[in-house]
């Protein structure tokens, strides 16, 4: 069991371009979560999806941000016209029920 | 909705004494909750997690019992080790979203 996979680790773009970020949960499970950490913030919950279905996004910026989970072995999630406050630490999380999840590594994200 | 408050910031102990961190909850569900522990550079992973009202969970010398008369999950361990340092989060679920609270980070000195 690899464990959650989170490509890449880290990514650093110029403001106004897009990154895309992926997330490979662990076999099996059902529920994907995303969340973003910055020192600031914390850890914010932004979206989760469960059986590849979007249940919640109110932690979702309205505009910029979208995540989507075409199949059950990956979820990504899309930053558009990046900006130095979109730099922060964003972390993929899974679980096979509503309950326990496991953390990816992360992706850092630098929005120069 | 549902919430999960934190009230410490930052605490800062000497190697060898006791550890309280404080957590408490608002739901109108039957929760599950849990300490995550997060190391410098390392992803958030689960420590403890309770559902049973009033009893002990214990892993890795740390212990939380869950109160669901004062809706807290307070984290203890009797005797701190530096490689206790680390961010520790808070976490509901319930039929929603998961909920984390703002974290305490733990600073372990010699």
């Amino acid at each position: 069991n690899a464990g959650v996979i989170q490509t890449p680790r880290h990514k650093v773009t110029g403001k106004g371009q897009e990154a895309t970020l992926w997330c490979e949960p662990i076999s099996g499970h059902s529920a994907v979560f995303w969340y973003r950490q910055t020192i600031v913030q914390g850890l914010e919950f932004l979206t989760y999806f469960r059986n590849q279905a979007p249940i919640d996004d109110s932690g979702m910026p309205k505009e910029r941000f979208s995540a989507q989970m075409p199949n059950q072995s990956h979820s990504t999630l899309k930053i558009q016209s990046t900006q130095p406050q979109d730099s922060a630490v964003y972390l993929c999380a899974s679980s096979s029920d509503r309950y326990e999840q496991y953390f990816g590594p992360g992706t850092r994200l630098t929005v120069l | 909705g549902d919430s999960v408050t934190q009230t410490e910031g930052l605490v800062t102990l000497t190697k060898g004494l006791p550890v309280m961190l404080n957590c408490t909850y608002q739901t109108t569900y039957s929760p599950f909750l849990f300490w995550y522990v997060q190391h410098l550079n390392e992803a958030p992973k689960l420590l403890l997690k309770s559902s049973t009202d009033n009893k002990r969970t214990e892993h890795q010398g740390f212990y939380a019992t869950l109160h669901k008369s004062s809706s807290s999950f307070h984290l203890q361990k009797s005797s701190v080790q530096l490689s206790d340092s680390a961010l520790y989060f808070c976490a509901l679920s319930d039929t929603g979203a998961p909920r984390f609270g703002a974290g305490t980070k733990l600073s372990v000195k010699p």
